[in-house]
């Protein structure tokens, strides 16, 4: 079974710093991986993917994670943080090549950018 | 276009009613998830369908849960005999066959049980 760790439940930053939020995932096969991020009072949305090739992907919003295979992780980054990336982040994985499949999340860490 | 729409936003009822709880996909999605997200539980599957059948129920917590799927669109979530630990936002995510892997979120409908 899949599962994944966000060891940041919490994270507060004062706006231009940096940000790295972990993730650790557990999986014996080949995943795909996910960061969604959810403001407040808005749904989830999705905001950048990994399934192969290239490990460092890219998103929206100036985020990007990085996949390392041996150490099972999928940070997400940004060089430099806005008030309005105050929100929380999941990070999800799914098991890859298998057709529809359900997203195992993390706990989520909420991120607070004072401005 | 139009993304993931869930009914209704918000539900308070009392515990040992039933509810349903309605979700429609994104239009030509073919796959469709409920998820559940609670305080202390963090987002848990529930189940998905593809097409009208439900491959992985998995993760329906009890047999007072169950959803149905018609027409490969809508799908509706019911609880019956509610209670207190029911209380989560129950959120609906679909996906299209090409891009299988990756899902798309609903609003979420807020249930209160009291």
């Amino acid at each position: 079974a899949q599962s994944v760790s966000q060891h940041n439940h919490h994270v507060i930053l004062s706006e231009a710093a940096s940000l790295e939020l972990g993730c650790n995932y557990s999986y014996g096969g080949t995943v795909n991986l996910f960061w969604y991020v959810q403001y407040p009072g808005q749904h989830l949305q999705l905001l950048l993917k990994y399934f192969s090739g290239d490990p460092l992907v890219k998103g929206i919003k100036g985020f990007e994670a990085e996949f390392i295979k041996s150490k099972f992780s999928f940070n997400l980054r940004k060089p430099s943080v806005q008030w309005s990336d105050t929100a929380e982040y999941f990070c999800a994985v799914n098991a890859a090549n298998t057709g529809f499949q359900k997203l195992v999340f993390g706990t989520g860490t909420r991120l607070l950018v004072s401005p | 276009g139009a993304g993931v729409s869930q009914s209704p936003s918000n539900k308070v009822t009392e515990k040992g009613k039933d509810v349903e709880l309605r979700c429609d996909p994104i239009s030509g999605h073919t796959a469709l998830y409920w998820y559940r997200q609670s305080l202390g539980q963090g987002l848990e599957f529930l189940i998905y369908f593809q097409g009208n059948s439900a491959p992985d129920k998995s993760g329906l917590p009890s047999d007072r849960f169950s959803a149905e799927r018609t027409g490969g669109s809508v799908s509706t979530l019911t609880i019956q005999r509610t209670q207190q630990e029911d209380s989560a936002v129950y959120l609906c995510a679909s996906s299209r066959k090409r891009d299988q892997e990756t899902q798309y979120f609903g609003p979420g409908t807020r249930l209160l049980v009291l």
